[in-house]
């Protein structure tokens, strides 16, 4: 699986957007990026994934640059409850591994 | 039900009890995966079985013996562990690979060795 690369830690303003950046600049051309992540205390939780066009759901939006080189996650309206280490993995479909980098913690602030 | 249990919440054992950890899903999943996550590290895979049988075990000592007695259940059987083993122990699960969809993860059971 291609390796990931994400700043250690960010901070944002309630109500602002978060973006998350993640450098993937070895991905193949059938590895997916999948974004999930882990509040305090709590098992980690998916929040959404692509290939190569740009996803949303109720959660976040997820960008993937065209060359596919690199992603954000954005949270458009953060809120306290999103402050968590937010994991950006890239794997193959049909993996049977689901390997974690070291992250970002993601801290919003009131 | 979306949920992924793993009991007990909290364990404390001696080095020289055997315990178990155990994991139940109700999803149909037929991936379940054993994680162990130090404090302030990401999580570290552990064991992954496919269709209840062991499909990946990442070199873990032996003192950590997984178990799928069935496609909803999954233990993990520890015995004659080590203080450094303290950690929490996080349970997912999948439909089938992780690649192909997402991972459901449980609450995780923090355990420490005495």
């Amino acid at each position: 699986d291609a390796k990931t690369t994400q700043p250690p830690s960010m901070d944002c303003a309630e109500g602002r957007a978060a973006n998350l950046p993640c450098n993937h600049s070895t991905i193949s051309g059938n590895e997916y990026v999948y974004w999930y992540r882990q509040i305090h205390s709590q098992g980690p939780q998916y929040i959404i994934h692509g290939l190569k066009n740009n996803e949303t759901n109720e959660m976040a939006s997820l960008i993937i640059t065209e060359d596919r080189k690199s992603s954000t996650l954005i949270l458009p309206h953060a809120t306290l409850r999103d402050t968590a280490v937010y994991y950006c993995i890239v794997t193959k479909k049909g993996a049977q591994k689901l390997v974690f980098g070291q992250g970002t913690r993601l801290t919003i602030n009131p | 039900d979306t949920e992924v249990t793993q009991t007990p919440k909290h364990l404390v054992m001696g080095m020289t009890n055997k315990k178990s950890l155990k994991c139940e899903q109700h999803m149909g999943h037929r991936a379940m995966y054993w994680y162990k996550q130090k404090a302030k590290k990401p999580p570290e895979l552990m064991f992954v079985y496919s269709y209840e049988k062991l499909s990946i075990n990442e070199s873990v000592p032996s003192r950590f013996s997984p178990e799928c007695p069935n496609s909803s259940l999954l233990n993990l059987h520890l015995h004659a562990l080590q203080p450094e083993d303290s950690a929490l122990y996080l349970c997912a699960s999948s439909q089938d690979q992780p690649g192909n969809t997402e991972a459901f993860f449980g609450q995780g059971t923090r355990l420490t060795v005495v």
